[in-house]
């Protein structure tokens, strides 16, 4: 079965500040894709990176960054400069690729608050 | 691109009650995606369509949960004999092929069950 751990419920930083939420996985497929989601409080869930299993280059998206560690099944997310738009659910997720199946497959979430 | 949209936006009945939430994904997207969202957890899939062809069911989707996508275009959710258990938030979502093509979600819509 595949699953996702996040396993900080909340966290809070604070503005101007660098936060890393944390996330792992288990698959036994080899091949597959992660994304981070964002989704604000009543507002949609909008995607904020993501990152191909096989490349070893961690993904960038302006102030987002992520630590990808295949081995450990680890994918955290980096936000730096933290702003107060940066306050929502933050999912982690993935899809494995070449098994005929399109489905996400998504963590708890983590509630970041940044705080003034 | 006017996104994914979803109506209604919440929707409260009597435990028994049949409902039915629309969704309208992204024109150019193919792919179209429902999930469903308890509060304290994530997304949890539930069914997906490549075009009009429902290509894949989760567990969750019992009996009493049906969807469609005539024309492969908007896509319905119909839920028959609702149960207390069916409260939730009903997302949806739509893509361009491809397993790296992000997945666009709506607002969804918020059944709650009397």
């Amino acid at each position: 079965a595949q699953t996702v751990t996040q396993s900080q419920p909340e966290m809070s930083v604070q503005e101007a500040e660098t936060v890393t939420l944390s996330c792992t996985y288990d698959t036994s497929e080899s091949n597959y894709y992660l994304f981070w989601y964002k989704q604000p409080p009543s507002r949609q869930m909008i995607l904020v990176i993501r990152q191909e299993a096989y490349k070893q280059q961690n993904a960038t998206e302006n102030r987002f960054s992520v630590n990808f560690q295949k081995a450990a099944k680890s994918f955290s997310l980096k936000i730096s400069d933290s702003q107060l738009g940066d306050t929502a659910m933050y999912f982690c997720a993935f899809i494995i690729t070449g098994a005929g199946s399109y489905q996400l497959t998504f963590g708890k979430g983590t509630k970041l608050s940044v705080i003034p | 691109d006017t996104g994914v949209s979803q109506d209604p936006r919440h929707k409260i009945t009597k435990r028994g009650q049949n409902v039915t939430f629309r969704c309208d994904p992204i024109s150019e997207h193919n792919r179209l995606y429902w999930y469903r969202q308890t509060l304290g957890q994530g997304p949890e899939f539930l069914t997906y369509f490549q075009n009009e062809a429902q290509l894949e069911k989760s567990r969750l989707l019992s009996d009493r949960f049906s969807a469609e996508r005539p024309k492969g275009s908007f896509s319905t959710l119909e839920i028959q004999r609702t149960e207390q258990g069916d409260s939730a938030m009903y997302l949806c979502a739509s893509s361009l092929g491809g397993f790296n093509q992000p997945q666009h979600f709506g607002d969804g819509t918020r059944l709650s069950i009397l």
